[in-house]
Order: structure tokens, then C-alpha cells, then sequence
């Protein structure tokens, strides 16, 4: 069963944000929010996580709604590298797996 | 630059062929993974090893074993493989298996069964 649900596809313009929505209802209050991306004929790159609060890295944001029934990736100036497929996942620390659904297909278009 | 190493980049062989995958990485994970990836599809989790043993194995078929001769590498070895086992095959190091550390994953292996 899916844990999050994700748009199957978006479009950023380049230099500007691309914000990645992700719905997360049945979430546990100990699991995590996980965000990889896995750019073409690469593994997947992990980009941020977090529990409660919002966190920021050199990649990106990631904003959770107080709730924590969904989540935003905020990629703050999109580059055309940037296209790829992002994940988000939700996974409690004794889960030893990372459950990858389908993900976004993000387009960066200059 | 990925900090898990994988080797070959490509594999091409036949199905009574016996191969190898190698993983290496060096950042003291003591929790080491291989997933499968069809094309289009998203990564599965195949087999976890933590602390040099393995904890999971996701009902693999025999022809893929394992073997993880110390904390820094992993192998995979591939033996009578069928043409559907054609695929992506990466390799991920993490924190304890139970933690909330992420895993990081390789470029992978792409594996072509003839």
C-alpha cells in the first residue's frame, strides 16, 4: 500500500523554484519524511529529511505541514540538472527499508 | 561524485554465465543493501546486511547470492540468471538498519541477460 502520493509529473521553469508536493495522510508520529531524487542512469541521490520541523541543506527545504499529513520540497533555483525523478518516503527508523513509490518526474525547461 | 562505489557500470551475460557485482564504500556504514530497479520502475529492496550479516532477504531467488566479506564491501554474485532478471541492481550504505540515518546509494549496475 502506497504510504505517500505524489503528482506523476511537473514542469520549473529554470532559475526559478520548483516547489514538489507530497501527500502523506496515514503518516505515524515517529515516521520520517525522506526525499531522494534519482537523476537518469544514476542511483538514487538522498536530499533531505526530516520529522516535525522544516529543514534546510544546501539542496533544498523541506516544509511539513504542522499535521504532518503532507510536505513540500522546495528546490530554491532550479537548474536544467535538477531534472529528474524525486521520491518522498515515509519510514519509521525500525523500518529497515526505504519504500519507493512511483515519484515525480520533474522537467526543468530553460 | 557518489560515495558508494559500484563495479562493473555495465554487465552483459549469458544465462549460464556466473558473474559478480562488487560494492564499496567507506563512510563506516554498518548497514549495507542491494535493491533491484526494472526500467521505469522504482528501486525494491532485495537483501539488507547489517553489521557483516544478513538480516533480510526479500524472498530473492537463489540464483542471486550475496556475500559481504567485510564492513566496506558487498558482492553480489549472479549465477544462471533468466532474461527477466535484466535490470538495474544498486547498492546502498546506511546507518544501523533500525535508525533514521538515510542510506546512499550507487550509480549501479546495469545487467543485460542475453
Amino acid at each position: 500500500d502506497a504510504k505517500t502520493t505524489q503528482p506523476t509529473s511537473m514542469d520549473c521553469a529554470e532559475g526559478r523554484a520548483a516547489n514538489l508536493p507530497c501527500n502523506h495522510s496515514t503518516i505515524s508520529g515517529n515516521e520520517y519524511v525522506y526525499w531522494y531524487r534519482q537523476i537518469h542512469s544514476q542511483g538514487p541521490q538522498y536530499i533531505i529529511h526530516g520529522l516535525k520541523n522544516n529543514e534546510t541543506n544546501e539542496m533544498a527545504s523541506l516544509i511539513i505541514t504542522e499535521d504532518r499529513k503532507s510536505s513540500t520540497l522546495i528546490l530554491p533555483h532550479a537548474t536544467l540538472r535538477d531534472t529528474a525523478v524525486y521520491y518522498c518516503i515515509v519510514r519509521v527508523p525500525d523500518d529497515y527499508k526505504l519504500s519507493f513509490g512511483a515519484g515525480t518526474t520533474v522537467t526543468v525547461r530553460a | 561524485d557518489t560515495e558508494v562505489t559500484q563495479t562493473p557500470k555495465h554487465l552483459v551475460m549469458g544465462m549460464t554465465n556466473k558473474k559478480s557485482l562488487k560494492c564499496e564504500q567507506h563512510m563506516g556504514h554498518r548497514a549495507m543493501y542491494w535493491y533491484k530497479q526494472k526500467a521505469k520502475k522504482p528501486p525494491e529492496l532485495m537483501f539488507v546486511y547489517s553489521y557483516e550479516k544478513l538480516s533480510i532477504n526479500e524472498s530473492v531467488p537463489s540464483r542471486f547470492s550475496p556475500e559481504c566479506p567485510n564492513s566496506s564491501l558487498l558482492n553480489l554474485h549472479l549465477h544462471a540468471l533468466q532474461p527477466e532478471d535484466s535490470a538495474l541492481y544498486l547498492c546502498a550504505s546506511g546507518g544501523p538498519t533500525r535508525g533514521y540515518q538515510p542510506q546512499h546509494f550507487g550509480d549501479g549496475t546495469r545487467l543485460s541477460i542475453l
